[in-house]
């Protein structure tokens, strides 16, 4: 499977707990994009890495989140003690953007539930 | 700040009917505009895109898109749906920024 991957698939944890996500973008892709969605609402955008860098942050993104893309490969979203209003489907998506011609590709997304 | 509006919550056709989903979007500039279907069980799939040229995009699986940029419209159309067409489809919008801007969904189900 070349698509993007994400570990694990479902977390479940209790209140003021931390917790981090992995995300495997497909190989060569340079750009990798977080999201989260929750019941009943289409993906909404957290932040966007470009190779290494970390170029735009939503608001979404509180300061108990926090990404990382250390060698432009793989992606970690960790979340510092956790509320119950974290509890959604946390998705990744890469793509091999040039200029402003992006197609993203999205994975199965890791599913957060907090106790 | 651009927006995605999808009216239509849910629908429910019958097998070999029609289908039209309507998505608008608010955005001043120039946009990309996407269809993503979500089969249960499954994650985001692209099924169309529109970047430029033509405004009428064709996608996977017989559905297709027009772009009407006076009316800010991106709909998804299909001649005749079938049963495997039950999914959640959800139109975005890319501006400037890279990140894509989501409606909420549309839930479609076709009855056998």
């Amino acid at each position: 499977d070349t698509g993007v991957s994400q570990n694990p698939r479902h977390k479940i944890t209790k209140r003021g707990q931390n917790v981090t996500f992995r995300c495997d973008p497909i190989s060569e892709h340079n750009r990798l994009y977080w999201y989260r969605q929750t019941l009943g609402q289409g993906p909404e955008f957290l932040t966007y890495f470009q190779n290494e860098a970390q170029l735009e942050k939503s608001r979404l993104l509180s300061d108990r989140f926090s990404a990382e893309r250390p060698k432009g490969s793989f992606s970690t979203l960790e979340i510092q003690r956790t509320e119950q209003g974290d509890s959604a489907m946390y998705l990744c998506a890469s793509s091999l953007g040039t200029g402003s011609v992006d197609t993203q590709y999205f994975g199965p997304g890791t599913r957060l539930t907090v106790l | 700040a651009q927006s995605v509006s999808q009216h239509n919550h849910h629908v429910i056709l019958s097998e070999a009917a029609s289908l039209e989903l309507g998505c608008n979007y608010s955005y001043g500039g120039t946009v990309n505009l996407f269809w993503y279907v979500q089969y249960p069980g499954q994650h985001l799939q692209l099924l169309l895109k529109y970047f430029s040229g033509d405004p009428l995009v064709k996608g996977i699986k017989g559905f297709e898109a027009e772009f009407i940029k006076s009316k800010f419209s991106f709909n998804l159309r299909k001649p005749s749906v079938q049963w495997s067409d039950t999914a959640e489809y959800f139109c975005a919008v890319a501006g400037s920024a890279r990140q894509l801007t989501f409606g909420s969904g549309t839930q479609l189900t076709v009855l056998p």
